[in-house]
């Protein structure tokens, strides 16, 4: 079936560097965008950016611009989302999610979510 | 802060109907599909509908979506105790810092 598995629980410290990784099955990896979605504890979604896993090319939310880097490997179906200099304003649970185009027409499959916490 | 404003809550009776609200403006609503998603306590978000008013195979017709000029809503009928959940609406936003936005968010609560 079609799905997305994140990867797991990480913790830590201000000023780190987390990646997440998100591997697809069931479906052409390179016919989707993916985008990457962000919750903080008892928020709402928050949009970080895409990539397209066919031509590697990104487009990051301008509040992370400089701190996030996504990239993939077409050769495990696997997309990667890193978020550097770490602040406690991270902590969140960080969601892929793969769209048919890259302006939000609707985000169809997600992954389990990853929860990232930073804390010193 | 989000862009899109919805209702922090509504509320029915089973088997009644509800409808939330997703007001933004011309760059965003006004000019792009809107979709919406549920998330139930702890899981990740479902599409329940895409391209304004397009459901997902699966969904029940209990869920409808519409959008008008600057604002979209999503219809809930028959409610469900099963409905009992965060609802968020999402588009793109094409000002010029482009991307993803989503609503605030609504909290249904099945009364």
């Amino acid at each position: 079936q079609v799905q997305l598995v994140q990867s797991g629980a990480e913790v830590k410290k201000p000023g780190a560097s987390v990646k997440v990784s998100c591997k697809a099955s069931g479906y052409t990896f390179t016919g989707y965008y993916m985008h990457w979605v962000r919750q903080a504890p008892g928020q709402g979604l928050e949009w970080m950016g895409w990539i397209n896993p066919n031509s590697g090319g990104t487009n990051y939310a301008q509040k992370f611009q400089g701190r996030v880097t996504m990239t993939r490997d077409t050769s495990i179906s696997t997309a990667y989302m890193e978020l550097s200099r770490l602040r406690s304003d991270d902590t969140a649970v960080y969601y892929c999610a793969r769209d048919r185009l890259e302006r939000l027409y609707g985000m169809d499959v997600w992954g389990q979510g990853t929860t990232v916490t930073v804390s010193s | 802060q989000s862009v899109l404003t919805q209702p922090p809550s509504v509320s029915a009776a089973p088997g009644q109907k509800v409808t939330i609200s997703c007001s933004g403006s011309s760059s965003n609503i006004g000019n792009n599909y809107v979709s919406w998603y549920q998330q139930l306590p702890g899981t990740a978000p479902k599409l329940l509908i895409y391209d304004n008013n397009k459901r997902p195979s699966g969904i029940p017709d209990r869920f409808s979506g519409s959008k008008s000029g600057t604002s979209a809503t999503l219809g809930i009928t028959g409610l469900q105790t099963g409905d009992e959940a965060d609802y968020y609406c999402g588009t793109w936003d094409s000002s010029l810092s482009a991307g993803g936005v989503f609503g605030t968010g609504t909290k249904v609560t099945v009364l």
